[in-house]
Protein backbone atom coordinates (compact mmCIF):
# COMPACT_ATOMS: atom_id res chain seq x y z
CA UNK A 1 0.00 0.00 0.00
CA UNK A 2 1.25 3.37 -0.15
CA UNK A 3 3.31 4.97 2.88
CA UNK A 4 4.23 8.49 3.40
CA UNK A 5 7.99 9.35 4.98
CA UNK A 6 7.48 12.15 6.72
CA UNK A 7 11.32 13.40 7.90
CA UNK A 8 12.39 14.48 11.14
CA UNK A 9 10.75 12.05 13.52
CA UNK A 10 11.00 14.82 16.34
CA UNK A 11 12.40 18.29 16.45
CA UNK A 12 13.62 20.10 19.48
CA UNK A 13 14.29 23.63 18.63
CA UNK A 14 14.64 26.90 20.61
CA UNK A 15 11.38 29.59 20.54
CA UNK A 16 12.05 31.93 17.65
CA UNK A 17 13.51 29.47 15.07
CA UNK A 18 12.48 28.31 12.05
CA UNK A 19 11.35 25.02 11.45
CA UNK A 20 10.49 23.08 8.69
CA UNK A 21 9.96 19.30 7.75
CA UNK A 22 8.13 16.95 4.93
CA UNK A 23 6.87 13.99 3.72
CA UNK A 24 8.19 12.04 0.80
CA UNK A 25 6.19 8.95 -1.22
CA UNK A 26 6.47 6.69 -3.95
CA UNK A 27 3.02 7.47 -4.58
CA UNK A 28 1.28 10.37 -6.44
CA UNK A 29 -1.51 12.50 -4.87
CA UNK A 30 -3.54 14.69 -5.87
CA UNK A 31 -3.77 16.29 -2.59
CA UNK A 32 -1.89 17.05 0.24
CA UNK A 33 -3.18 18.38 4.05
CA UNK A 34 -0.94 19.01 6.96
CA UNK A 35 -2.77 19.04 10.49
CA UNK A 36 -1.37 19.34 13.84
CA UNK A 37 -2.64 17.46 17.20
CA UNK A 38 -2.13 19.02 20.11
CA UNK A 39 -1.09 16.56 23.13
CA UNK A 40 -4.29 14.65 24.15
CA UNK A 41 -6.18 15.99 21.31
CA UNK A 42 -7.75 15.18 17.77
CA UNK A 43 -5.38 16.96 14.64
CA UNK A 44 -6.87 19.97 13.12
CA UNK A 45 -6.69 20.70 9.84
CA UNK A 46 -3.78 23.69 9.04
CA UNK A 47 -3.13 23.45 5.25
CA UNK A 48 -4.91 21.98 2.13
CA UNK A 49 -3.13 21.94 -1.04
CA UNK A 50 -4.68 20.56 -4.39
CA UNK A 51 -2.52 21.47 -6.95
CA UNK A 52 1.02 20.54 -8.22
CA UNK A 53 3.89 23.49 -6.90
CA UNK A 54 1.15 25.12 -5.04
CA UNK A 55 2.48 27.49 -2.47
CA UNK A 56 -0.08 28.03 1.07
CA UNK A 57 0.54 30.01 3.68
CA UNK A 58 -1.86 30.37 7.03
CA UNK A 59 0.09 33.12 9.00
CA UNK A 60 3.21 31.91 9.95
CA UNK A 61 2.99 28.74 8.18
CA UNK A 62 3.89 27.62 4.30
CA UNK A 63 3.45 24.52 3.12
CA UNK A 64 4.23 23.58 -0.89
CA UNK A 65 2.35 20.85 -3.07
CA UNK A 66 5.89 18.93 -5.00
CA UNK A 67 5.98 19.31 -8.68
CA UNK A 68 6.34 15.86 -8.74
CA UNK A 69 3.09 14.98 -7.01
CA UNK A 70 4.85 12.83 -5.22
CA UNK A 71 5.89 15.07 -1.67
CA UNK A 72 5.27 18.46 0.14
CA UNK A 73 6.83 20.43 2.93
CA UNK A 74 5.80 22.60 5.88
CA UNK A 75 7.63 24.97 7.17
CA UNK A 76 7.09 27.29 10.39
CA UNK A 77 8.83 30.62 10.70
CA UNK A 78 9.29 32.50 13.94
CA UNK A 79 8.27 29.26 16.66
CA UNK A 80 6.64 29.64 19.18
CA UNK A 81 5.17 27.97 22.51
CA UNK A 82 1.58 26.86 20.98
CA UNK A 83 3.45 25.49 18.47
CA UNK A 84 4.52 22.14 20.03
CA UNK A 85 2.67 19.36 18.92
CA UNK A 86 2.71 16.67 16.86
CA UNK A 87 2.70 17.47 12.91
CA UNK A 88 1.25 15.29 10.37
CA UNK A 89 1.01 15.84 7.04
CA UNK A 90 -1.68 13.12 4.06
CA UNK A 91 -1.85 12.56 0.94
CA UNK A 92 -5.20 11.99 -0.78
CA UNK A 93 -5.55 9.82 -4.03
CA UNK A 94 -8.79 9.76 -6.03
CA UNK A 95 -9.40 7.32 -8.84
CA UNK A 96 -12.44 6.41 -10.72
CA UNK A 97 -14.55 7.59 -7.52
CA UNK A 98 -12.18 5.48 -4.91
CA UNK A 99 -10.27 7.89 -2.46
CA UNK A 100 -7.70 6.74 -0.20
CA UNK A 101 -5.87 9.15 2.52
CA UNK A 102 -2.71 8.13 3.99
CA UNK A 103 -1.60 9.78 7.00
CA UNK A 104 2.66 10.27 7.78
CA UNK A 105 3.95 9.24 10.60
CA UNK A 106 4.36 12.68 11.96
CA UNK A 107 6.88 15.24 13.43
CA UNK A 108 6.96 15.88 17.04
CA UNK A 109 8.17 19.07 17.74
CA UNK A 110 8.97 20.33 20.94
CA UNK A 111 10.35 23.69 21.97
CA UNK A 112 12.97 24.11 24.30
CA UNK A 113 12.50 27.15 27.06
CA UNK B 1 -20.73 25.42 18.78
CA UNK B 2 -20.39 22.57 16.20
CA UNK B 3 -18.04 19.72 16.88
CA UNK B 4 -17.20 16.41 17.61
CA UNK B 5 -17.55 15.08 20.57
CA UNK B 6 -16.24 11.76 22.11
CA UNK B 7 -16.95 9.74 25.36
CA UNK B 8 -15.82 8.54 27.09
CA UNK B 9 -12.24 10.41 27.47
CA UNK B 10 -10.33 7.42 28.79
CA UNK B 11 -11.75 4.23 29.41
CA UNK B 12 -9.77 0.55 30.61
CA UNK B 13 -11.14 -2.69 29.70
CA UNK B 14 -10.33 -6.28 30.82
CA UNK B 15 -9.65 -8.25 28.29
CA UNK B 16 -12.44 -10.39 26.62
CA UNK B 17 -14.70 -7.30 27.08
CA UNK B 18 -16.23 -5.43 24.33
CA UNK B 19 -16.05 -1.84 25.15
CA UNK B 20 -18.12 1.00 22.72
CA UNK B 21 -17.11 4.51 21.97
CA UNK B 22 -19.31 7.13 21.69
CA UNK B 23 -19.06 9.47 18.60
CA UNK B 24 -21.53 12.75 18.09
CA UNK B 25 -21.47 15.04 15.60
CA UNK B 26 -23.49 18.25 15.23
CA UNK B 27 -21.64 19.95 11.89
CA UNK B 28 -24.34 18.31 9.59
CA UNK B 29 -21.72 16.09 8.15
CA UNK B 30 -22.47 13.16 6.02
CA UNK B 31 -19.30 11.34 6.01
CA UNK B 32 -18.01 9.75 9.45
CA UNK B 33 -14.56 7.80 10.33
CA UNK B 34 -13.09 6.09 12.75
CA UNK B 35 -9.13 6.28 13.03
CA UNK B 36 -6.60 4.45 15.26
CA UNK B 37 -3.72 5.90 16.28
CA UNK B 38 -0.54 4.31 17.76
CA UNK B 39 2.73 6.04 18.80
CA UNK B 40 5.08 6.54 15.90
CA UNK B 41 2.86 5.82 13.24
CA UNK B 42 -0.25 7.33 11.49
CA UNK B 43 -3.38 7.42 11.58
CA UNK B 44 -5.31 4.14 10.05
CA UNK B 45 -8.52 3.64 9.43
CA UNK B 46 -11.03 1.52 10.93
CA UNK B 47 -14.35 1.84 9.48
CA UNK B 48 -15.90 4.48 7.62
CA UNK B 49 -19.76 5.95 6.97
CA UNK B 50 -20.97 8.16 4.17
CA UNK B 51 -24.79 7.74 4.89
CA UNK B 52 -27.44 6.46 7.25
CA UNK B 53 -27.46 2.84 7.71
CA UNK B 54 -24.29 2.49 5.26
CA UNK B 55 -20.68 1.47 5.83
CA UNK B 56 -17.51 -0.02 4.95
CA UNK B 57 -14.70 -1.42 6.40
CA UNK B 58 -11.24 0.73 6.33
CA UNK B 59 -7.98 -0.53 6.75
CA UNK B 60 -7.84 -1.84 9.97
CA UNK B 61 -11.53 -3.26 10.57
CA UNK B 62 -10.61 -7.20 12.36
CA UNK B 63 -12.10 -6.76 15.74
CA UNK B 64 -14.23 -3.88 15.59
CA UNK B 65 -17.94 -3.00 14.72
CA UNK B 66 -19.55 -0.08 13.79
CA UNK B 67 -23.90 1.16 13.31
CA UNK B 68 -24.85 4.58 11.60
CA UNK B 69 -28.38 4.65 12.55
CA UNK B 70 -28.41 8.10 12.89
CA UNK B 71 -26.71 11.07 11.02
CA UNK B 72 -25.07 12.69 13.75
CA UNK B 73 -23.82 9.57 15.89
CA UNK B 74 -21.28 6.44 14.75
CA UNK B 75 -20.66 4.72 17.73
CA UNK B 76 -17.32 1.96 17.27
CA UNK B 77 -17.52 -1.15 19.27
CA UNK B 78 -13.72 -2.46 20.38
CA UNK B 79 -14.66 -6.18 20.55
CA UNK B 80 -13.13 -9.39 22.14
CA UNK B 81 -11.32 -10.48 18.78
CA UNK B 82 -9.21 -7.51 18.71
CA UNK B 83 -5.81 -8.75 19.12
CA UNK B 84 -4.29 -5.51 20.31
CA UNK B 85 -6.87 -3.27 21.26
CA UNK B 86 -4.77 -0.66 23.48
CA UNK B 87 -4.50 2.92 21.87
CA UNK B 88 -6.11 5.95 21.09
CA UNK B 89 -9.33 6.33 18.47
CA UNK B 90 -10.09 9.24 16.70
CA UNK B 91 -13.58 9.61 15.27
CA UNK B 92 -13.93 12.48 12.80
CA UNK B 93 -16.18 14.10 10.03
CA UNK B 94 -16.52 15.65 6.72
CA UNK B 95 -18.49 17.64 5.05
CA UNK B 96 -19.13 15.14 1.77
CA UNK B 97 -17.47 16.05 -1.92
CA UNK B 98 -16.42 12.28 -2.19
CA UNK B 99 -15.72 9.84 0.32
CA UNK B 100 -13.37 11.51 2.63
CA UNK B 101 -14.29 15.20 1.91
CA UNK B 102 -11.12 16.00 -0.09
CA UNK B 103 -9.45 14.97 3.04
CA UNK B 104 -10.21 17.35 5.05
CA UNK B 105 -11.71 15.84 8.40
CA UNK B 106 -12.88 17.36 11.36
CA UNK B 107 -11.81 15.34 14.58
CA UNK B 108 -13.03 14.54 17.67
CA UNK B 109 -10.61 14.52 20.85
CA UNK B 110 -10.56 11.03 21.11
CA UNK B 111 -10.49 8.52 23.07
CA UNK B 112 -8.36 6.70 24.79
CA UNK B 113 -8.50 2.55 25.63
CA UNK B 114 -6.15 0.76 27.82
CA UNK B 115 -6.86 -2.67 28.47
CA UNK B 116 -5.50 -4.23 31.02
Amino acid sequence: GQQLNQSPQSMFIQEGEDVSMNCTSSSIFNTWLWYKQDPGEGPVLLIALYKAGELTSNGRLTAQFGITRKDSFLNISASIPSDVGIYFCAGLISNFGNEKLTFGTGTRLTIIP
Amino acid sequence: DGGITQSPKYLFRKEGQNVTLSCEQNLNHDAMYWYRQDPGQGLRLIYYSQIVNDFQKGDIAEGYSVSREKKESFPLTVTSAQKNPTAFYLCASTEGQGALGAGELFFGEGSRLTVL
